[in-house]
């Protein structure tokens, strides 16, 4: 059974602040990670995908890959209460599947 | 004109109806998804087809019947379903599989 790990939350953070999110996996074949954001009531949205370790920015996020510890993570630089939303990590089964598996999400609060 | 739209929106059915949910997407994708999004539960797979084969079931009741006419259209058919079938029913696409995908806006519903 593959599975994605993520902390519920709620995760609360001060406006301006660095918003931390962490997802482990267990799949030692997964090749391509995906971190979307979803608003209460709405459907998820991508906000990153990473295929090799290390770092990956995008603007005020970065996403982090260790495959080793099989790891990976969210950055969300001055956080905004616009980024108030739930976080889903996902996780392919590698070799070839079709298949993404979803951790349950973290929920984020951002404080003004 | 968003990337992938859903209709309907909600639907409220009854277990002994037959009705069906319909996917298009825009976006010029080869693959498209259907998932399920219950309350606390990650986001399950159901379907996937690729260049309108499908390629996943994950086990998914009969009582669930997928149909891809074309690359740009899924539908979902729904018949005798039950009160643990009430859900958010997603549809998403991508360019092949696995590579990021984009979520419809998701039909809410509910079976009474």
């Amino acid at each position: 059974q593959k599975e994605v790990e993520q902390n519920s939350g709620p995760l609360s953070v001060p406006e301006g602040a660095i918003a931390s999110l962490n997802c482990t996996y267990s799949d030692r074949g997964s090749q391509s990670f995906f971190w979307y954001r979803q608003y209460s009531g709405k459907s998820p949205e991508l906000i990153m995908f990473i295929y090799s370790n290390g770092d990956k920015e995008d603007g005020r996020f970065t996403a982090q890959l260790n495959k080793a510890s099989q790891y990976v993570s969210l950055l969300i630089r001055d956080s905004q209460p616009s980024d108030s939303a739930t976080y889903l990590c996902a996780v392919d089964s590698g070799a070839g599947s079709y298949q993404l598996t979803f951790g349950k999400g973290t929920k984020l609060s951002v404080i003004p | 004109e968003t990337g992938v739209t859903q209709t309907p929106r909600h639907l409220v059915m009854g277990m002994t109806n037959k009705k069906s949910l319909k996917c298009e997407q825009h976006l010029g994708h080869n693959a498209m998804y259907w998932y399920k999004q219950s309350a606390k539960k990650p986001l399950e797979l159901m379907f996937v087809y690729n260049f309108k084969e499908q390629t996943e079931n994950n086990s998914v009741p009969s009582r669930f019947s997928p149909e891809c006419p074309n690359s740009s259209h899924l539908f979902l058919h729904l018949h005798t379903l039950q009160p643990e079938d009430s859900a958010l029913y997603l549809c998403a696409s991508s360019q092949e599989v696995v590579e990021p995908q984009h979520f419809g806006d998701g039909t809410r519903l509910s079976i009474l």
